[in-house]
């Protein structure tokens, strides 16, 4: 079954541990990003890589930290998790179509809570 | 910098009614894409219906249609026929038909509750 894959489905964790959130598509996707969800705000971008060693910032990448060593694995790193970083995470995939009219295809989401 | 406006954070509608969602975007680009997502509490992000700015004819997916006012700037989403498993947030997104960065710009997202 085509899917994006992220872990953990929730996650608690106290200021300054630091954290892993992990991606895995297996639809050969050459495009992933992660977005983070807050009432209100909609889905703000994180970071995103357009291929394997190759990422970007989006919106909001402070505090946050990517890797894209392998194409289907996207890891979002908390090095030092502050509570203004609770939030729903979301891990995304797509191909690299003409016109970025290809559909990004959405994990289920990391609640992530930091005290 | 574009930017997707949800005006309605709720709305609610009775069961068999139809419901329209309302969206509205700012941009200084002519060719984009414009998307509605669904998502109920299971917190999946379900893609709803998609509409290519350079295409007249409104997107209609089964029970959901959109209605595109390129001018105005404005992506209504309407629901016919509605259903309880229509309950959800809805998210309206813009995506630039030149971004390299395929990054998706959504709205605040409006909570649609359905009454039996």
């Amino acid at each position: 079954e085509a899917q994006v894959t992220q872990n953990p489905r929730y996650l608690i964790t106290v200021t300054g541990k630091k954290l892993t959130v992990t991606c895995s598509q297996n639809m050969n996707h050459e495009y992933m990003s992660w977005y983070r969800q807050d009432p209100g705000l909609g889905l703000r971008q994180i970071y995103y890589s357009m291929n394997v060693e190759v990422t970007d910032k989006g919106d909001v990448p402070e505090g946050y930290k990517v890797s894209r060593k392998e194409k289907r694995n996207f890891p979002l790193i908390l090095e030092s998790p502050s509570p203004n970083q609770t939030s729903l995470y979301f891990c995304a995939s797509s191909f690299l179509g003409t016109g970025n009219n290809s559909p990004l295809h959405f994990g289920n989401g990391t609640r992530l809570t930091v005290t | 910098a574009q930017t997707v406006t949800q005006s309605q954070p709720e709305m609610s509608v009775q069961e068999a009614e139809t419901v329209t969602l309302s969206c509205t975007y700012d941009t200084s680009e002519s060719d984009y894409y414009l998307f509605w997502y669904k998502q109920p509490p299971s917190r999946q992000m379900i893609l709803v219906i998609r509409q290519e700015a350079y295409k007249q004819q409104n997107a209609t997916e089964n029970r959901f249609s959109v209605n595109f006012q390129k001018a105005a700037k404005s992506f209504s989403l309407k629901i016919s026929d509605s259903q309880l498993g229509d309950a959800a947030m809805y998210f309206c997104a813009y995506r630039s038909a030149n971004n390299a960065g395929n990054m998706l710009t959504f709205g605040g997202g409006t909570r649609l509750m359905v009454k039996p």
